[in-house]
Parts: C-alpha cells; structure tokens; sequence
C-alpha cells in the first residue's frame, strides 16, 4: 500500500532564509508525487508534481522540490522564504500501478509553516 | 478560482441526521474524489468516481455513501451523523488522463454535528 509522511508537525523560518518542508513516500510501484498549500479556510492549491525526468521540479510562488529515489523523498524548498508563504502545506503520493482511472491520491498529515518576520 | 464548486459552504445539523454535500467538478474533468479533514486526521482519501463508476474507495465509513451522476456532478450522503463527523469536506477533481493530473480542490463544505 502507498503511504506518504511528513515528520515535521510545523516548520518556523525567518523571513529571507531559506525554507525546507520535508516528505518521505512509500509505494509499489513509481511514484508520481505531488505538493499543496492551503490556506486558512480555502481548499487545497496544486504548488508543483514530480512525474518523471529531473529530479528537481519547479513549481508556483518560487517552490521547487527534490525527488530521491534511493531516499524515497521529495522534500518542498524556497530560497527566500516570505512571511506571505505562512500557510499549510502537504505532500501528496499516486502509485503508477494499476488501472489508470483507479489509483488513489493519498496526502500526508501537512506541515504547518511559519514565516516570521 | 479552481472551477470546482462545492454547495453548501457550511452546514450546521444534530446527531442522527442526514445529510448531502454537492460537487460539481471542472468542466471536462471525469474524475470527482472526496477527502474529510479533520483536525486530528489530516486529509482522509473517501472515494473516487470516474465517469460515473466507483474507481477507488479509502477510509469511507458504511453510513457515508456517494454517487457520480451523468452530468458528472458527485453527491457525498452523510447519515446517522455522529459529533465526530464534523470536519470539513472537499470534493476534488482531474483530468481526463486522470494519472499524472494534479487534482483542483474545492472550497470545501464545513459541516457541524451538534
């Protein structure tokens, strides 16, 4: 079964440094990874997915993240955070097996992230 | 603005009720899931439908049930509601492809057990 983690509950960054959001995954077969942000009382945006080739993806708002395989991770970056980046963010994990129209999209627990000014 | 709309925004009802969330989802998407978040759960995988047909089923509980209707837009029925069902709802939708397609969230109907 595809499960998807993310070991930091909240993540707090001065404003100007750089931020890191991390998530590990676990699946049978590729991995097709995905992250969101949401803020207070509004659904869940799309920052950016990892589907296949380089391994660091450029994504909305100036986020990239890392894809590696033997680490099973794909941690979320920014150079520079701003404190406009405060919000809730969450890793999310398809597995590429099984019926195209059939594979689930399970989110971790989200990381709270806090940019202080 | 994602182009999928969930109706209604906010429901407050008592233990033992019913109820029905909608979702309509972006023009051409075939796909429609359903996630509860709690504050103690995270966002929880319900159900998938893809044109009409039940796809993929997560942690969905028997007195929750769901439909995808041939205009595509999903109803979630909620019934026997119980204080721990109070969470926010989101209905979410893909692409046609569906695989490799990031899902657009709804705003999300927040509903309250009493």
């Amino acid at each position: 079964a595809q499960s998807v983690a993310q070991p930091e509950d909240q993540v707090n960054v001065a404003e100007g440094n750089p931020l890191t959001v991390k998530c590990t995954y676990s699946v049978s077969g590729n991995p097709y990874l995905f992250w969101y942000v949401q803020y207070p009382n509004r659904g869940l945006q799309f920052l950016l997915k990892y589907i296949t080739g380089d391994n660091l993806v450029k994504g909305s708002y100036g986020f990239e993240a890392e894809f590696n395989k033997s680490q099973t991770s794909f941690h979320l970056k920014k150079p520079s955070a701003l404190v406009s980046d405060s919000a809730l963010y969450f890793c999310a994990v398809r597995d590429s097996t099984g019926y195209s129209s059939a594979s689930k999209i399970i989110f971790g627990s989200g990381t709270r992230l806090s940019i202080r000014p | 603005d994602s182009g999928v709309t969930q109706t209604p925004k906010h429901l407050i009802t008592a233990t033992g009720q019913r109820v029905t969330l909608r979702c309509s989802p972006r023009s051409g998407d075939l796909s429609v899931y359903w996630y509860q978040q709690s504050l103690d759960q995270g966002l929880q995988f319900l159900i998938q439908y893809y044109n009409g047909e039940e796809r993929a089923k997560g942690n969905i509980l028997e007195r929750f049930s769901a439909q995808q209707f041939p205009d595509l837009h999903s109803e979630l029925n909620l019934s026997s509601l119980e204080l721990g069902d109070s969470a926010l709802y989101f209905c979410a939708s893909s692409e046609r492809t569906g695989v490799t397609g990031e899902l657009f969230f709804g705003e999300g109907s927040r509903l309250t057990v009493l």
